[in-house]
């Protein structure tokens, strides 16, 4: 079985300063990791994922995450948010044998603020 | 190009009435997918459709919730009757395929609320 955390439900920053959003996971095979956002009455968007490969993939929008298999994480970042940032994120993994389903974590709220 | 479109947006019932949630996938999509997400919570797979055929169930209570995806394009969720426990957000996404890696597309979601 896999599962997802998100280590923090909420997090607010000024705007132009650096974020990190925080994510673990725990499966028993490799998986595929995502990166979804939901802007306000939106439905979610892909924002990023890690299928293979290089370990940092990037976003259109400037944010990056890294996979790292010895600490099971995939940590979501951007080196400077703006107000337009604001929105849920939610972080979510799929293993990638034997059938599949995408286990969401429970999203990390990031606020911008001027 | 359409996104996912859901109806209704909002509905708000009494408990033991039933409910109904309409989804039309993008265009050429064959696979539908119908999620619920609680409250604090990230979306939970209820049901998966490829085209007609609804291959993974396993999570969706089967004793109230119904689904089905007529002609493999447009997709109703029905819940008889509701319950307090229901109230919930209701998404649907679609994919062009069911490959792990196909990207899936969500709609904006029907909030729920059983009064």
């Amino acid at each position: 079985a896999q599962s997802v955390t998100q280590l923090d439900s909420q997090v607010p920053v000024f705007e132009e300063a650096p974020v990190e959003l925080r994510c673990n996971y725990s499966s028993s095979v490799s998986v595929y990791l995502f990166w979804y956002v939901q802007y306000p009455n939106q439905g979610l968007q892909l924002l990023l994922k890690y299928l293979s490969g290089s370990t940092l993939v990037e976003s259109i929008n400037g944010f990056e995450a890294e996979f790292n298999k010895s600490q099971t994480s995939f940590h979501l970042r951007k080196p400077s948010v703006h107000i337009s940032d604001t929105a849920e994120y939610f972080c979510a993994v799929t293993r990638n044998t034997g059938g599949f389903k995408t286990i969401f974590g429970a999203g990390t709220r990031l606020f911008v603020k001027a | 190009e359409a996104g996912v479109v859901q109806s209704p947006r909002y509905k708000i019932i009494e408990k033991k009435q039933p409910v109904a949630f309409w989804c039309n996938p993008i265009s050429g999509h064959n696979t539908l997918y119908w999620y619920r997400q609680n409250l604090g919570q990230g979306p939970e797979l209820l049901i998966r459709y490829e085209n007609e055929e609804a291959v993974d169930d396993s999570q969706l209570p089967k004793d109230r919730f119904s689904a089905e995806r007529l002609k493999g394009v447009d997709s109703t969720l029905k819940i008889q009757p509701a319950e307090l426990g229901d109230s919930a957000v209701y998404l649907c996404a679609s994919s062009l395929n069911s490959g792990i890696t196909d990207t899936q597309y969500f709609g904006p979601g029907t909030r729920l609320t059983v009064l």
